[in-house]
């Protein structure tokens, strides 16, 4: 298995640009969960997804945030429109289970100028 | 609210010594407790997983503790050697809803040769 799947791998845009991310999790896992992680925050749980229906969003910053999951290999994080303080590592994770063992991605290094 | 604490921030020694890592919480009522190492540049990787029945958990040089009463999880590493050198990160579920994971800050680990 070639583990969660992440891109891209590394993004810089300008403030105010939409910014799409993407996540194929691991083949026959349930659950799938976009944290983000920052030196000040630490790692922090936007949203997670099971049997690809958003089950808690209340991670998510703001309205900028959305995030869908259109099928059980696929979910996609936007930022519309992107702010410096966006700037961070995003990870997508999956699992078998909700409780289970949750696998990360690479993430995906976000910088807003 | 539950916060998880690792102290120290990092921590540096010599090959071959033992080393203990530190987690507390402070709401002891979890699901379970969960040790991920991430090294730079990486996502997180799943090292140990302890349910709140169970009082620890080995693998390998790992030996992962919990004590519910007291708030209190150890990460125990026999033998380092320098490619245990990353950081490693506690997390608390405090039931089975994924939305409840709390993250500690984690403690970077350097061992030297």
């Amino acid at each position: 298995d070639a583990g969660v799947i992440q891109s891209p791998r590394h993004e810089v845009t300008e403030m105010g640009q939409e910014v799409t991310l993407r996540c194929k999790p691991i083949s026959g896992h349930n659950s799938l969960f976009w944290y983000r992680q920052t030196m000040m925050r630490g790692l922090e749980l936007l949203i997670y997804f099971n049997n690809n229906v958003p089950i808690d969003d209340s991670g998510m910053p703001e309205d900028r945030f959305s995030a869908k999951m259109p099928n059980a290999s696929f979910s996609t994080l936007k930022i519309q429109p992107s702010e410096p303080r966006d700037s961070a590592v995003y990870f997508c994770a999956s699992s078998f289970g909700s409780a289970d063992t949750q696998y990360f991605g690479p993430g995906t290094r976000l910088t807003v100028l | 609210k539950q916060e998880v604490t690792q102290i120290p921030a990092a921590l540096s020694v010599p090959e071959g010594e033992n080393l203990v890592l530190n987690c507390s919480f402070t709401d002891s009522a979890i699901y379970n407790l969960q040790w991920f190492r991430q090294d730079p540049g990486k996502g997180l990787t799943s090292l140990l997983l302890i349910q709140s029945s169970q009082r620890e958990q080995t693998s390998g040089r790992l030996n992962a503790s919990l004590d519910k009463s007291s708030g209190r999880s150890t990460l125990y590493i026999a033998a380092s050697q320098p490619g245990d050198s990353a950081t490693y990160l506690c997390a608390v579920r405090r039931d089975s809803s994924a939305s409840k994971i709390i993250f500690g800050s984690g403690t970077r680990l350097s061992i030297r040769p």
